[in-house]
């Protein structure tokens, strides 16, 4: 199992360029998550989804978009890069364990916007 | 709505001297609190979590926390520090609103270990 894989590691972009961070799961976990890290301020949520077909906004949305076409895949998409998108984005899938839902992060994106 | 916070957001220990990172949650109800571990340059990893089972939790590494719900507390200690346990460590609860089971996230503690 690869678990969450992130693609790229790494961007740098222009204000106002657009772009997709790519999430992928192979554990056939029902729910995802995209989380954005910032200093002081441990991670946010971005957006979720708790299946194919069916997302939902988290604590801040807005400049991102999601879509969840498949079970593995979750893409986050910047439609008009900002300075105040510069973070590190963590996308995450869970299953209920237990009695409890255990997350699973990927290794992150660092995205710089100038 | 849940919240979490971590006191201190940096740590220093010496190595062989016991860890304590301090963790207070808020939430309405029975909560279901995580530990998780992120080294420089990595992704987040699960250290422990409670689940209303034992108070006591045991995590890899040798860490362990202890749930007391009078002191709404979650806190991380380990008896011996060691080098490799230099990383930025994150408190979170589980929250259920909006019918997903969303993690609220401290702002964490970098824990810096020193020989």
């Amino acid at each position: 199992n690869a678990g969450v894989t992130q693609t790229p590691k790494f961007q740098v972009l222009k204000t106002g360029q657009s772009m997709t961070l790519q999430c992928a799961q192979d554990m056939n976990h029902e729910y995802m998550s995209w989380y954005r890290q910032d200093p002081g301020m441990g991670l946010r949520l971005i957006h979720y989804s708790v299946g194919a077909g069916i997302t939902d906004q988290g604590e801040v949305p807005n400049g991102y978009n999601v879509s969840r076409s498949t079970t593995e895949d979750f893409p986050l998409r910047l439609l008009s890069a900002a300075p105040s998108q510069t973070s590190v984005y963590f996308c995450a899938s869970s299953t209920r364990t237990g009695g409890s839902y255990e997350q699973y992060f990927g290794p992150g994106t660092r995205l710089t916007v100038t | 709505a849940q919240s979490v916070t971590q006191l201190g957001s940096h740590v220093s220990v010496s190595e062989g001297a016991l860890v304590l990172l301090r963790c207070n949650y808020s939430s309405s109800v029975p909560p279901y609190l995580f530990w998780y571990v992120q080294y420089p340059n990595q992704g987040l990893q699960l250290l422990l979590k409670y689940t209303s089972a034992a108070t006591l939790v045991k995590g890899i590494n040798g860490f362990e926390a202890e749930f007391k719900k009078s002191e709404t507390s979650f806190h991380l200690t380990k008896p011996s520090a060691h080098m490799s346990d230099a990383a930025e460590y994150f408190c979170a609860v589980s929250d259920s609103t909006g019918g997903y089971n969303k993690l609220i996230f401290g702002a964490g503690t970098r824990l810096a270990v020193h020989p």
